[in-house]
């Protein structure tokens, strides 16, 4: 099994410029997240999806949409980037019914 | 919004040392985690304890959950300078929330030679 994988690894974008950040799961999790993270501020959740079809927001999702098509993917979705959205983005997975969460490798951003 | 304060922010030890990280908040979790990050990777999980009060252990690593659920430690015994890294603590509202994390700030641990 791969786990959780992103890509790309890195991205510089311009303010304005849309992307979408990969995100694929092999272990068949019903559950996935997308979390930034920014120094001394852990974790924050952006938003979540508890299966094929279902999506919600999370702590931070303003700038960024989602959609799960299918139970192993999970693309973000920046439509119009700005600085403050300079971070590093993972995202994770979870069987239902369990406690165990993880996480992809991450995906550094930098908003010019 | 729950809200989990993690401290302290920095810590740096020398081998052989023991520490403890705590992570504190005024809401009760159903159930609170630990990870370790590594520079440049996600993540990962070292333990979940559900139950007030509960006590596990990883070979040096201690982590307890407060009786009342609100707040949990993270002991470390005898530091290598293998356990460098950052620790996060994470709570499990539960309910409707169940699966999102909240995550505390994170402590930087650095183990010297």
């Amino acid at each position: 099994n791969a786990g959780v994988t992103q890509t790309p690894k890195f991205q510089v974008l311009k303010t304005g410029q849309s992307m979408t950040l990969q995100c694929a799961q092999d272990m068949n999790h019903e559950y996935m997240s997308w979390y930034r993270q920014d120094p001394g501020m852990g974790l924050r959740l952006i938003h979540y999806s508890v299966g094929a079809g279902i999506t919600d927001q999370g702590e931070v999702p303003n700038g960024y949409n989602v959609s799960r098509s299918t139970t192993e993917d999970f693309p973000l979705r920046l439509l119009s980037a700005a600085p403050s959205q300079t971070s590093v983005y993972f995202c994770a997975s979870r069987r239902q019914g369990t406690e165990t969460q993880y996480f992809g490798p991450g995906t550094r951003l930098l908003v010019l | 919004t729950q809200l989990l304060e993690q401290s302290p922010q920095f810590l740096s030890i020398q081998e052989g040392e023991n520490l403890t990280v705590y992570c504190n908040s005024s809401s009760v979790f159903s159930s609170l985690q630990w990870y370790r990050q590594e520079p440049g990777e996600g993540p990962v999980l070292l333990v979940t304890v559900v139950t007030g009060g509960e006590v596990k252990k990883l070979k040096r690593l201690t982590f307890q959950f407060g009786d009342a659920r609100k707040d949990s430690s993270l002991h470390i015994t005898a530091a290598q300078t293998g356990d460098t890294g950052l620790y996060l603590c994470a709570g499990n509202a539960g309910g409707t929330s169940y699966g999102k994390l909240t995550f505390g700030q994170g402590t930087i641990l650095t183990v010297h030679p």
